[in-house]
């Protein structure tokens, strides 16, 4: 069965740092989203991308947030300078069509600021 | 903006009997409503999910239900298993925007 693959599964890093998270969406797929869970919370939508732009964004997604789809194949999320509460698990998603057909998920990917 | 309340927020069930977790919404245009089932550090995964147009659907132990009047919808879970032990979200979109709203998560544990 096509799976989201996301990678680092883990990653740690310091506070002002840049880090790129980056997901592989099931091939068919044309839509593509992030989403972050902080630990023990809900599920929190940040941004949705289809035909290589921006279609919506949550206001969790500001100016430090940026996403990419650098080729046929890679979503990636950028985050410019991390703060200690950008530490959660986030998860890329893709779908056939908008959000209101299945959306799968990646197996996340943890990140912790210090 | 949609908001989706999720209730309870955790629920112990011996195993065999049954399992009701509740959701409302309250944007009226919303008419998708998956719910996915998280095992501790997993993905969330899709186990049913329900359109406006359809009052109820069943998928052998799992069953959700919608009344869009209320605006209300529900999962149910039958002769629950351990492995049912896991969080529940449920969640909510419609066809003019691009995102899922999660309910806030329900714990369930199945006492053996």
């Amino acid at each position: 069965e096509p799976e989201v693959t996301q990678t680092p599964s883990h990653q740690v890093t310091q506070m002002g740092q840049e880090v790129i998270l980056r997901c592989v969406p099931i091939s068919n797929h044309l839509y593509f989203y992030w989403y972050r869970q902080i630990l023990g919370q809900k599920v929190e939508f940040l941004v949705s991308f289809y035909n290589n732009e921006i279609s919506e964004k949550s206001e969790i997604f500001d100016d430090q947030f940026s996403v990419e789809r650098p080729d046929g194949s890679n979503f990636t999320l950028k985050i410019r300078s991390t703060k200690l509460e950008d530490s959660a698990m986030y998860f890329c998603a893709s779908s056939e069509a908008r959000a209101n057909t299945e959306a799968f998920f990646g197996q996340g990917t943890r990140l912790t600021v210090v | 903006g949609e908001n989706v309340e999720q209730h309870p927020s955790t629920l112990s069930v011996q195993e065999g009997d049954s399992a009701v977790i509740k959701c409302t919404y309250s944007d009226s245009a919303s008419n998708y409503f998956p719910w996915y089932k998280q095992e501790l550090g997993k993905r969330p995964q899709l186990i049913i999910d329900i359109r406006s147009n359809v009052g109820e659907k069943k998928d052998q132990r799992i069953a959700v239900t919608l009344n869009k009047t209320a605006k209300h919808f529900s999962l149910h879970i039958t002769e629950t298993q351990p492995e049912d032990s896991a969080v529940y979200f449920c969640a909510a979109a419609d066809f003019g925007n691009e995102k899922l709203t999660f309910g806030t998560g329900t714990r369930l544990t199945i006492i053996p």
